[in-house]
C-alpha cells in the first residue's frame, strides 16, 4: 500500500459525458502527479500540482483540468469524453516539490471505459 | 520528451539474465526505473542523479551514462518475481519538474 489513494478504482461512461477522478496523496506529500496510461503509449505525464500550484505540465489535453485543494487532495475533470481517452489514470504524490531525487509514490489508478 | 526503451518485450527463463536499455535525445539531469506488475501501480526500484553512476538493488543494477543520455537497468540471476512491466522515467536538464516514462519493456521470467 503505497499511501495514495484514488476513486473511482472503476468508471464506465459514455462518450460526451464528464467525470472526475480523485486522488489523495500521501500524508504529508505536498506534490501530487497525474498519469494516463494506455497500451500503446505508456504512462503519459499529464500534470503536476505542489502545494495547491500548477508546476508542470505534459500532455494534457485542453478538454482535461485538475486542481490541487487546500487540504491537498487532487481531482482531474475529463470532458467531452472520446473513446480514445479510455484509459488507465494514476496518481502519484512525492514529499518534495520537484523530481530530481523524489521517489513517486503511485496509487492504484482508476480505470476510465468510454463506450 | 519521452524516452525510449529497449527492447519492448523480454522472456527469461529463471536464472538467466536482462538488460534493459532507455535513450533520450535531449540533455538528461536524472533517471528513475520503476516496475509494474500486472494489475498493480508501478513500483520505485532507484533513481541515478550523475552521470556514470551506477545504483543496486538486490541483484537489480542500472547505470546511467550522461554523456550519451542512455541508462541501461540490469537484472542478474532473475526470478520469479522479477516479472512485470519495467520503465524508466527521465527529467531533462530543462524540462522543469515532469518526468517523463517511456512506453515500457515488458518482462517475463518463466521457470
Amino acid at each position: 500500500d503505497s499511501g495514495v489513494t484514488q476513486t473511482p478504482k472503476h468508471l464506465i461512461t459514455a462518450t460526451g459525458q464528464r467525470v472526475t477522478l480523485r486522488c489523495s496523496p500521501r500524508s504529508g506529500d505536498l506534490s501530487v502527479y497525474w498519469y494516463q496510461q494506455s497500451l500503446d503509449q505508456g504512462l503519459q505525464f499529464l500534470i503536476q500540482y505542489y502545494n495547491g500550484e500548477e508546476r508542470a505540465k505534459g500532455n494534457i489535453l485542453e478538454r482535461f483540468s485538475a486542481q490541487q485543494f487546500p487540504d491537498l487532495h487532487s481531482e482531474l475533470n475529463l470532458s467531452s469524453l472520446e473513446l480514445g481517452d479510455s484509459a488507465l489514470y494514476f496518481c502519484a504524490s512525492s514529499a518534495g516539490q520537484g523530481i530530481p531525487t523524489g521517489e513517486l509514490f503511485f496509487g492504484e489508478g482508476s480505470r476510465l471505459t468510454v463506450l | 520528451q519521452q524516452p525510449v526503451q529497449s527492447p519492448q518485450a523480454v522472456i527469461l527463463r529463471e536464472g538467466e539474465d536482462a538488460v534493459i536499455n532507455c535513450s533520450s535525445s535531449k540533455a538528461l539531469y536524472s533517471v528513475h526505473w520503476y516496475r509494474q506488475k500486472h494489475g498493480e501501480a508501478p513500483v520505485f526500484l532507484m533513481i541515478l542523479l550523475k552521470g556514470g553512476e551506477q545504483k543496486g538493488h538486490d541483484k537489480i543494477s542500472a547505470s546511467f551514462n550522461e554523456k550519451k543520455q542512455q541508462s541501461s537497468l540490469y537484472l542478474t540471476a532473475s526470478q520469479l518475481s522479477y516479472s512485470g512491466t519495467y520503465f524508466c522515467g527521465t527529467k531533462g536538464s530543462n524540462s522543469g519538474y515532469a518526468l517523463n516514462f517511456g512506453k515500457g519493456t515488458s518482462l517475463l521470467v518463466t521457470p
